[in-house]
């Protein structure tokens, strides 16, 4: 599998759900970040969490950060229809420069 | 807010043809890159510029593709002779002096080669 793998592919939810994002990845990181896409635009970035941290939050976001699995969840609370978008995750590994490699993405739906 | 601006929206060229890609970073950001998405798929590196220079590439970066940064503001991406499956869209990325700090990015072109 590749850094960066984002599960599930897609959610779909109801408006006022709480929706929850995984990502895993391989190498060892200085950051991970989240990013949303809306259909045919550019990424978006939603929050970083740093390495040495665990959690963060920011509005209706809630990240957290697992080292020791490698892996990263995004929770959105309380969604709404304007939180329809796609989702990715993306790795800031200390071996790769100044590179982010993105995840595969999970497409969120949120029905009103 | 300061935005990365890239032009055009959409470009359509026939294979074999060169292209240029312009894009417009934010003004006080040192880092800059591209990236690519295909249709559905996930976004992939190309090459990161930094201090007049290429910092990184990919394996997709090949003797085909090559960026300059012309003048203070424009941030360029040339693809010598297009190929089909160099249909995709580009985003243009630039990102601050802090170590931290998250990626903007433009709209991004489609280009379509046909």
């Amino acid at each position: 599998s590749q850094q960066g793998e984002e599960d599930p592919q897609a959610l779909s939810i109801q408006e006022g759900e709480n929706a929850t994002m995984n990502c895993s990845y391989k190498t060892s990181i200085n950051n991970l970040q989240w990013y949303r896409q809306n259909s045919g635009r550019g990424l978006v970035h939603l929050i970083l969490i740093r390495s040495n941290e665990r959690e963060k939050h920011s509005g209706r976001l809630r990240v957290t950060l697992d080292t020791s699995k490698k892996s990263s969840s995004l929770l959105i609370t309380a969604s709404r229809a304007a939180d329809t978008a796609s989702y990715f995750c993306a790795t800031d590994e200390e071996t790769s420069g100044s590179r982010l490699t993105f995840g595969e993405g999970t497409q969120l739906t949120v029905n009103p | 807010e300061p935005e990365v601006t890239q032009t055009p929206s959409h470009q359509v060229t026939q294979m074999g043809q060169e292209v240029i890609l312009r894009c417009v970073p934010i003004s006080n950001h040192l880092y800059f890159y591209w990236y690519r998405q295909i249709l559905g798929q996930k976004v992939e590196f190309l090459v990161s510029f930094y201090n007049n220079e290429i910092s990184e590439k990919s394996e997709i970066f090949d003797d085909q593709f090559s960026v300059e940064r012309p003048d203070g503001s424009n941030f360029t991406l040339k693809i010598r002779s297009t190929k089909l499956e160099d249909s995709a869209m580009y985003f243009c990325a630039s990102r601050g002096t802090s170590y931290n700090s998250p990626l903007h990015f433009g709209n991004g072109t489609r280009l379509t080669v046909t």
